[in-house]
């Protein structure tokens, strides 16, 4: 099965920091990882797709890169607003879709 | 833009059957292909489960697959999720989910989230 890695696990920073959270895929997925955003009580927020394609209304603050088995995500200032967990998810292997276990970011 | 808003969750004991629904407005719900996704406390999330927009196609993950049912009702703008066999480990937060579309392409991300119904089974 074809397993997602994100770390850190939670990573402490302050306003104004770049951070940049990394996701492992077990196998290559291509460039088919998406990004999602999610804060206590919220769903899950859609921010990147295909690696690096930035959602409409998501701040250029955000990108993504990466293929095959590496990823990377970068805030690159960050606002108090960016507090949350993050999450990767795999969209290559067909009826799997699993997501990353998270990456809390916290106010340092 | 599109709003989800899912129903139906509470506390159900193992063994029993729940169904949880989830109605869509400000989109061609017909058009899209939908999902459900579960997040248990503390954790992740997990796909469970896919539908295409006539309901024709349908795929579950392993860790549901025969227990529950995925369903919709295109007139009524309405997804569904039956289930059954309940167990303790399918504790979570469901959520309706949107599939992402690009052009004619269908991809498995999600851009359209419920605000969740949450399930617990427990004795």
């Amino acid at each position: 099965d074809l397993q997602m890695t994100q770390s850190p696990s939670t990573l402490s920073a302050s306003v104004g920091d770049r951070v940049t959270i990394t996701c492992r895929a077990s196998q290559s997925i291509d460039s088919l990882l998406a990004w999602y955003q999610q804060k206590p009580g919220n769903a899950p927020k859609l921010l990147i797709t295909k690696s690096s394609s930035l959602q409409s209304g998501v701040p250029s603050r955000f990108s993504g890169s990466g293929s095959g088995t590496e990823f990377t995500l970068t805030i690159s200032s960050l606002q108090p607003n960016d507090f949350a967990t993050y999450y990767c998810q795999q969209y290559k292997s067909y009826s799997q879709y699993n997501f990353g276990q998270g990456t809390k970011l916290e106010i340092k | 833009e599109g709003q989800l808003v899912e129903s139906g969750g509470g506390l159900i004991q193992p063994g029993g059957t729940l169904r949880v629904s989830c109605a869509a407005s400000g989109f061609s719900f017909s058009s899209y292909e939908m999902n459900w996704v579960r997040q248990a406390p503390g954790k992740g999330p997990e796909w469970i489960s896919y539908i295409s927009g006539s309901g024709g196609a349908i795929n579950y993950a392993d860790s549901v697959k025969g227990r529950f049912t995925i369903s919709r009702d295109n007139a009524r703008n309405s997804l569904y999720l039956e289930m059954t066999g309940l167990r303790v480990e399918d504790t979570a937060l469901y959520y309706c989910a949107r599939q992402g579309r690009e052009g004619y392409n269908s991809y498995w991300y999600f851009d359209l989230w419920g605000r969740g119904a949450l399930v617990t089974v427990s004795s």
